[in-house]
């Protein structure tokens, strides 16, 4: 069974802050990894995908993955209210994507 | 909203009725998909197509019956469901099945009574 675990939140920060998402996945066979948000009744939304080792940055946000330690995280900069959704980790190796729970990110102003 | 549309958004219906949920992609992708959203539930996928064939489905109940016609329209057609299938029904495309990103409809919000 491929699992992607995350941490369920809710993880609160101060606006202007750094937040920081963690994901853990257990198939060491997976290659693409992404992050996408969700706010409350809406859809998930694609922010970041990562494939190799090392920092991904684009923006405020920054995707880190290593594969030794199956472990990828999101860090967002310059937290902002809007910021305030579920983030959604989404793991995958020859197979369709297996998301985790996700976590709620609070961003109080 | 994206290259991916839902129809209807809400849909209430009894255990007895029959529905149908649309999606449509317009991004040209070979794969579509359905997923269930409940509360405090990870996505749970349900079926997967490739180039209109199915290609994965992760034992869900006969009672949900997808349709693929071509690779832009995919079907979830509805019928005597429980109270517990009462989720969000999101639809989505990739370029391919496997390990690529995946765009994603509005979704549609079902509740049954």
């Amino acid at each position: 069974q491929k699992e992607v675990e995350q941490n369920s939140g809710p993880l609160s920060v101060p606006e202007g802050a750094i937040a920081s998402l963690n994901c853990t996945y257990s198939d060491r066979g997976s290659q693409s990894f992404f992050w996408y948000r969700q706010y409350s009744g809406k859809s998930p939304e694609l922010i970041m995908s990562i494939y190799s080792n090392g920092d991904k940055e684009d923006g405020r946000f920054t995707a880190q993955l290593n594969k030794a330690s199956q472990y990828v995280s999101l860090l967002i900069r310059d937290s902002q209210p809007s910021d305030s959704a579920t983030y959604l980790c989404a793991v995958s190796g020859n197979t369709p994507l297996v998301f985790g729970k996700g976590t709620r990110l609070s961003v109080i102003a | 909203e994206t290259g991916v549309t839902q129809t209807p958004r809400h849909l209430v219906m009894g255990m007895t009725n029959k529905k149908s949920l649309k999606c449509e992609q317009h991004l040209g992708h070979n794969a579509m998909y359905w997923y269930k959203q409940s509360a405090k539930k990870p996505l749970e996928l349900m079926f997967v197509y490739s180039l209109e064939e199915r290609v994965e489905n992760n034992s869900v109940p006969s009672r949900f019956s997808p349709e693929c016609p071509n690779s832009s329209h995919l079907f979830l057609h509805l019928h005597t469901l429980q109270p517990e299938d009462s989720a969000l029904y999101l639809c989505a495309s990739s370029q391919s099945p496997g390990p690529n990103e995946q765009f994603f409809g509005p979704g549609t919000r079902l509740t049954v009574l």
